[in-house]
Order: C-alpha cells, then structure tokens, then sequence
C-alpha cells in the first residue's frame, strides 16, 4: 500500500460524457502527479500540482483538467470523451518536486468509455 | 523531453535463470529510476540512480547507470515466480515529471 488513494477504482461511461477521478496524496506529501497508461501510448504524463499551484503539463488533452484543492487532494476531470480515451489513470505522489524525490502511484482508476 | 528506449519489450524467462532489461537514451540523463508494474497494479518504484557507473544491489536485483550516463540495466538473478511483470525505467526531469520507457514484460515460466 503506497499510501496514495484513488476512486473509483472503475468506471464505465458512453462516448461525450464527463467523468472526475479523484486523488488523496499520501500524508505530507505537497506535489500530485497524473499519468495515462494505455496498451498503445505506455505510462504518459498529464499534468503536476504542487501545493494546489499547476507546475508541470505533459501530453495532456484541452479536453482534461485537473486541479489540486487546499487539502491537496487532486481531481482529473475528463470531458466529452471518445472511445480513445479508455486507459488505466493514475496518481502519484511525492514531497517536493525535486528530480530526487520517489513518487509513489496509487492503485489506480481504469475508465472504459462504450 | 528526454526519452529512453528499453530493450527488450518482452521476455520469457525460466524459473531459477538470470535476466537483464535495458535502458538506453540518446542523450546524457541526469538521473534514472526504475519501476515495477505487477499484472494488474500500479508501480512501484524501486530504485533511482544518479552517478555515473553507479551500482546498487537489492537482494537479487542489481541496478547499474552507466559511465556515460546514457544507459541502465537492471539484472536479476535466480528468478523467481514473483519477479513477474513489467520493470520501467524513467527519466525525472523539470519539476520531477517522469518520462516513462515503454517497459519490458517479463513472463516468469515455472
């Protein structure tokens, strides 16, 4: 258990919907991280909070967005999604942003989109 | 951004024998980590490496950066049933965003 969470665990959804994948860093850590895993693209950057500031964008969407609340705990919201969009999300975790720091993943949201 | 290439992208290895996965950028890195994914989970980190020629040791598994520090190994002796699943390597770069390789599955045969 690295201590990170993430809900739901799956969700199903059709084609245009929007969906909220929610993130709770592990305790005392200040920096959220946001990674797609597909069959096709492997293990992709999204986008980085630290302390509820956006530091870092990957390749992520105009369609996504994220953010980081004063609890820091993260949210990724995916809107009017395609069939493209169905991968494993996943949060990760750390204490700074220092290239050093370990990131520590959470279990996990697998979207299917029908 | 960085990128880095692993070799190769699958294997099968029999219980008991040793393997290597491989790493290799086309430019100079200025750290490394290692990730492993069980079937199913999420990963996990295991190591990172910053010096050159740098080799660290975990139980079976031996991580080495090398000289130039543009590649990495990761060799794992006397395999075993649990060593199964995908290891990445990843390059942390600005603000410690990772650049993931694409991974080597690793199918452990009993």
């Amino acid at each position: 258990d690295s201590g990170v969470t993430q809900t739901p665990k799956h969700l199903i959804t059709a084609t245009g919907q929007r969906v909220t994948l929610r993130c709770s860093p592990r305790s005392g850590d200040l920096s959220v991280y946001w990674y797609q895993q597909s069959l096709d693209q492997g293990l992709q950057f999204l986008i980085q909070y630290y302390n509820g500031e956006e530091r870092a964008k990957g390749n992520i969407l105009e369609r996504f967005s994220a953010q980081q609340f004063p609890d820091l705990h993260s949210e990724l919201n995916l809107s009017s999604l395609e069939l493209g969009d169905s991968a494993l999300y996943f949060c990760a975790s750390s204490v700074s942003t220092r290239h050093t720091d370990t990131q520590y993943f959470g279990p996990g949201t697998r979207l299917t989109v029908l | 951004g960085q990128q880095v290439m692993q070799i190769p992208q699958y294997q099968h290895v029999q219980e008991g024998e040793d393997f290597t996965t491989y790493c290799n950028s086309s430019t100079t890195l200025s750290n490394i980590q290692w990730y492993k994914q069980r079937p199913g989970g999420h990963p996990v980190f295991l190591i990172q490496l910053v010096k050159s020629g740098e080799v660290k040791k975990q139980k079976r598994l031996t991580f080495q950066f090398g000289e130039a520090k543009k590649n990495s190994s990761l060799h794992i002796t006397a395999t075993q049933t649990t060593d199964v699943g995908t290891y990445f390597c990843a390059v942390g770069s600005g603000n410690n965003r990772l650049a993931f390789g694409k991974g080597n599955q690793v199918v452990v045969i009993p």
